[in-house]
Order: C-alpha cells, then structure tokens, then sequence
C-alpha cells in the first residue's frame, strides 16, 4: 500500500534560518506529490505540488522536488519568518492505483522564533 | 480560497447521542472527503463521494455514514457517538481524480466533543 513519512517534530528555528523537511514516500503507482500547511485552528491550505518526476513545486519561497530515483519530495525554503510557523503535511495522491484519498504523513511542527 | 463550509465549528455532545456534521461547498466539484485529524495519525479518510448519491467507504469508515442529495452537500453522521469519535473533521473537495486536478481542497474544520 502507499505511506508517507516526514520528520518527526517539532522543529524550532530561529528567523532567516533554512529550512528543510524530509518526506519520503512508497506508493504502489506514479504518485503526485503534495505539502499542504496548517495555521493553528485553521484547516489544510495546499502550499505546493508536483506531478512527474524532476517536477519542482514552489510558493511562497518554499520548494520541493519530485526525485522518484529516491521516492521524496523534501520541502526548503531559505529563510523562514515568524509566520512560517504551523504544521506541514507531505501527501500522496494515487489516483492511477484507483484510490480516491491522498495519503498522509503525521505532520512535521515548525516553530520559528524571533 | 475554495468554497467550502462547514457547521457547526465547534460541537459537544455525549456519548451515545447521534451527530450529523455537514460540509457545504459552492465550486461544483464532484468529489467530496470526510476526514479526520488525531494527533499522532495525521489524517486519515472516512468516507468520500464521487457524485450525488454515490459515496464508499475509507480507512476508518466504521460507526460513521454519509450521504450526498446535491452536488453541493455532503453530510457525515456519526449515528451512535463515542468518546474514541472525539476529534477534528475536515472535509474535502477536489475537481477530478486525474493527474494535475486531483488537488484537494478542505474546508476549516469541526472540532468535536464527545464526553
């Protein structure tokens, strides 16, 4: 079946530092790859995508790569600010394997102090 | 952002007693989630729709029903509730399930209460 893992949290950064959040994935097809963010007591926002390998997704200063010779898709962004700071989801989404849902990872905490 | 709503926001209720949570969207997608957010799992899928009257189950459907009348609603109902139920909700739309428009798009969330 299809996983998701992403680091384990929380991640405390000072501002202007740089950010990386590993995500790796399985998934039984040819995947498309999401980071979805989450403001405390707000829902998911989709942050950015990629659909085929090599596929760089960006917005926001944030960027991930779709390296399928190593099944990840890890979010950067080179300097991070005070209202970076929320909860972000890497997904799958197999829609070729017949699956409607997108697969989650448990949320990577970002926490960026002044 | 989509257009995508959801009532109540916030529900306490007690264990039992049976909940019906909706989700409201003006975007005319066809498909529909449910899902649900516990810390430690993430989210995990509940039940979805791919079209009026047409919904199937998720990863953990079980003590929970749905139904969709109109393309613009979709109602979750947990016909028994229990404290194990406790948690937030987020429902789901996206246009398609093809490649480059199965993008889901959620709505803010129900946080519920069972005591």
């Amino acid at each position: 079946g299809n996983s998701v893992t992403q680091m384990e949290g929380p991640v405390t950064l000072s501002e202007e530092a740089f950010l990386t959040i590993n995500c790796t994935y399985t998934a039984t097809g040819y995947p498309s790859l999401f980071w979805y963010v989450q403001y405390p007591g707000e829902g998911l926002q989709l942050l950015l995508k990629a659909t085929k390998a090599d596929d760089k997704g960006s917005n926001k200063g944030f960027e991930a790569t779709y390296r399928k010779e190593t099944t990840s898709f890890h979010l950067e962004k080179g300097s991070v600010q005070v209202s970076d700071s929320a909860v972000y989801f890497c997904a799958l989404g197999d829609s070729g394997a017949g699956s409607y849902q997108l697969t989650f990872g448990k949320g990577t905490k970002l926490s960026v102090i002044p | 952002d989509a257009g995508i709503t959801q009532s109540p926001r916030h529900k306490v209720t007690e264990t039992g007693t049976p909940v019906t949570l909706r989700c409201h969207q003006t975007e005319n997608h066809r498909y529909m989630y449910w899902y649900r957010q516990d810390p430690g799992h993430g989210l995990r899928l509940i039940h979805y729709s791919y079209g009026v009257k047409d919904t199937d189950k998720g990863e953990v459907s079980d003590g929970y029903s749905v139904s969709r009348s109109k393309t613009e609603d979709f109602l979750l109902t947990l016909e028994s509730a229990t404290s194990s139920q406790t948690s937030v909700y987020f429902c789901a739309i996206s246009f398609s399930r093809d490649r480059g428009q199965e993008t889901q798009y959620f709505g803010p969330g129900t946080r519920l209460l069972v005591l």
